[in-house]
């Protein structure tokens, strides 16, 4: 059964600073890899999709990357700003259900 | 854009109520899904549905039904609430084979 972890569980950083967010994911037989982001009591809103056949995907000044063979992914946010705070989560797809499998987040504060 | 629609943000429930939380979606998309969404637990499947009228169980769907009788409409039925059923509920779609989910606002449901 897949497992998808996420490191650290919380981050806070000052304004301004660049950070990388990790997730691992057990099961490299996966098509893609999406970041979402959850503010405080809201639904998820999707950032990134990486497809298994890229490494890299960017908008604005986020970029996820995927490595398929090690499980793992990266979301590198640039300059960070208070605006970023939120609960940032990876998730994977169960290839039988079409479902999404989550991490449990890393919640980020990014301090004035 | 697409929209996911989740009928209420807040509920209040008593114990042995049977409770409806509705889902609708504006873009066509076959795949629906229902999650919950618990501190500590992440996100966890209760049910999806890949066509009208078909539906399957996900990881926890004992005390919950649904019903999928148009395309656009995914619904949620607690047949007698339990306060272990208080949560935030999350709706979702998606479609095609990069299954890009879309997410609801969510619905907190507090069962008292």
């Amino acid at each position: 059964k897949q497992e998808v972890t996420q490191i650290p569980a919380a981050l806070s950083v000052p304004e301004g600073e660049n950070l990388v967010l990790n997730c691992s994911f057990t099961d490299s037989a996966i098509y893609n890899l999406q970041w979402f982001r959850q503010d405080p009591g809201k639904g998820l809103t999707s950032l990134l999709l990486i497809q298994s056949s890229q490494r890299e995907q960017t908008s604005g000044r986020l970029n996820a990357s995927l490595d398929k063979s090690s499980g793992r992914s990266t979301l590198y946010i640039a300059a960070s700003q208070p605006g970023d705070s939120a609960t940032y989560l990876c998730a994977v797809p169960d290839m039988g259900r079409r479902a999404l499998t989550f991490g449990s987040g890393t919640r980020l504060q990014v301090q004035p | 854009d697409v929209k996911v629609t989740q009928s209420s943000r807040y509920l209040v429930k008593r114990t042995g109520e049977k409770v409806f939380l509705e889902c609708v979606q504006d873009m066509d998309h076959e795949n629906m899904f229902w999650y919950r969404q618990d501190p500590g637990l992440g996100l966890r499947l209760i049910y999806f549905s890949y066509d009208v009228k078909m539906k399957e169980k996900g990881d926890i769907p004992e005390g919950y039904s649904v019903s999928r009788e148009k395309k656009e409409r995914f619904s949620l039925i607690l047949e007698s609430a339990s306060t272990n059923q208080t949560s935030m509920y999350l709706c979702a779609s998606s479609f095609g084979q990069r299954n890009i989910q879309y997410f609801g606002a969510g619905t907190r449901l507090s069962v008292l």
